[in-house]
């Protein structure tokens, strides 16, 4: 089966910078996702890694690492509207998507 | 906006009743995926359509059926509705290769009283 373990909850200022970590376990992986949702909101996809290494788009970064099953969301000058849940995904075996259960980022003044 | 519809929006239905939920993914999209999202939870996976055929099981229930027709839009058969099936419905679709990122609909509210 797969799990995924990330932290349920993160607080940080505004323009700070926060990481959100994610550990899984998979039998066959295919890579880790990452998605923002906004209460109530779809969510929507922030990144992909299927090889070790960060990738970066805009404020926002993803890391992996393949051999430690861990990977993180980078979030760089935070905003108010990035308030929302955080989750990461990992597609393994049987091709099955799978979920973390979410990390809510709460940005302050 | 996703390019996914899912409709309807909102359901409110007794215990015991049958809905069905309705999807229809972004155009080009081959694969459909359900998930459920109960209160302050993670996304539960459900199942995964690609262009008519199951490709993928999660942890659905027996009372909950789907299925994927030839124009690829997908049906959530939710049945003998208990109080704890309330939950927000996501739909989402992808082209269907393991690197696609999926695009979420808005969501079927499900409320059963």
């Amino acid at each position: 089966g797969q799990s995924l373990e990330q932290p349920s909850e993160v607080t940080a200022v505004e323009g700070a910078i926060v990481q959100i970590n994610c550990t899984y376990q998979t039998s066959g992986f295919y890579g880790l996702s990452w998605y923002q949702q906004h209460d109530g909101g779809a969510p929507t996809f922030l990144s992909y890694n299927a090889l070790d290494g960060l990738e970066e788009t805009g404020r926002f970064s993803s890391f992996l690492s393949r051999s430690d099953s861990y990977g993180y969301l980078l979030l760089q000058e935070l905003q108010m509207k990035d308030s929302a849940s955080y989750f990461c995904a990992v597609r393994g075996g049987g091709n099955k998507l799978t979920f973390g259960t979410g990390t809510q980022l709460k940005v302050e003044l | 906006d996703s390019g996914v519809t899912q409709t309807p929006k909102h359901l409110i239905t007794a215990t015991g009743q049958r809905v069905t939920l309705r999807c229809s993914p972004r155009s080009g999209d081959l694969s459909v995926y359900w998930y459920q999202q109960s209160l302050d939870q993670g996304l539960q996976f459900l199942i995964q359509y690609y262009n008519g055929e199951e490709r993928a099981k999660g942890n659905i229930l027996e009372r909950f059926s789907a299925q994927q027709f030839p124009d690829l839009h997908s049906e959530l058969n939710l049945s003998s509705l208990e109080l704890g099936d309330s939950a927000l419905y996501f739909c989402a679709s992808s082209p269907g290769s393991a690197d696609s990122p999926l695009h979420f609909g808005n969501g079927t509210r499900l409320t059963v009283t």
